[in-house]
């Protein structure tokens, strides 16, 4: 078993809908989590930064982190043609270490 | 956050030989990571280079085949030796941001293809 499981898509949705992009881990031990995002032939790109469990809200990004089941979730609301891109999450128990999922491939059509 | 320039961007090279890729950022940093990713999969840290010390490998990743070297706070080197087709990867730096608890800083990436 992976230590951090994605569904890595494709997905697809229409402009303006609510994207639900999600992790689960095995290491109960994990305690920093993030979410990236990467453009066709560009490095990844921190999108979100969470420690510990929680919610965490920035314009149209929402990160939460629910422990209990291991499962982390990105909510991208009003979905943009601009938010095409794959999504990486991850993770870790040191900060200087961190694991990541294999991605998730999303697209938005106009 | 830093700003990394790696270069190249790509390389088309033969089986056998070597490419070094260079990363330099903008800023002093401790730690510079590199990493590969490989088509559909998720990156893969190769290992974390420190100035002024050996670097330190992940297992499955080794000295001989990944040459690293970090002559200052603002740059390093990944070479790829002895190249076969299944090196062909995406090959990234990166560094952490502000004490690694905000994340890490990416390049944008060395596409190299072995034939």
């Amino acid at each position: 078993q992976k230590e951090v499981e994605q569904d890595p898509g494709p997905l697809s949705v229409p402009e303006g809908a609510i994207v639900s992009l999600n992790c689960t881990y095995s290491n109960s031990a994990f305690q920093y989590f993030m979410w990236y995002r990467q453009y066709s032939r560009k490095g990844p790109e921190l999108l979100m930064y969470t420690y510990s469990s929680g919610n965490k809200e920035d314009g149209r990004f929402t990160a939460q982190v629910d422990k209990s089941s291991k499962y982390i979730s990105l909510f991208i609301r009003d979905s943009q043609p601009s938010d095409s891109a794959t999504y990486l999450c991850a993770m870790g128990s040191s900060a200087s270490k961190i694991i990541f999922g294999s991605g998730t491939r999303l697209s938005i059509r106009p | 956050s830093a700003v990394i320039s790696q270069k190249p961007s790509r390389d088309i090279c033969q089986r056998g030989t070597s490419l070094t890729i260079q990363c330099q950022v903008d800023s002093q940093v401790t730690m510079m990571f590199w990493y590969r990713q490989q088509p559909g999969q998720s990156l893969t840290l190769i290992a974390t280079a420190n100035q002024g010390s050996e670097a330190t490998y992940e297992s499955g990743f080794v000295i001989d085949k990944f040459p690293i070297s970090r002559p200052n706070l603002t740059f390093s080197t990944l070479t790829v030796s002895n190249m076969s087709p299944e090196d062909s990867s995406i090959y990234l730096c990166s560094v952490a941001s502000s004490g690694t608890l905000q994340g890490y800083t990416f390049g944008s990436g060395t596409r190299l293809t072995v034939v």
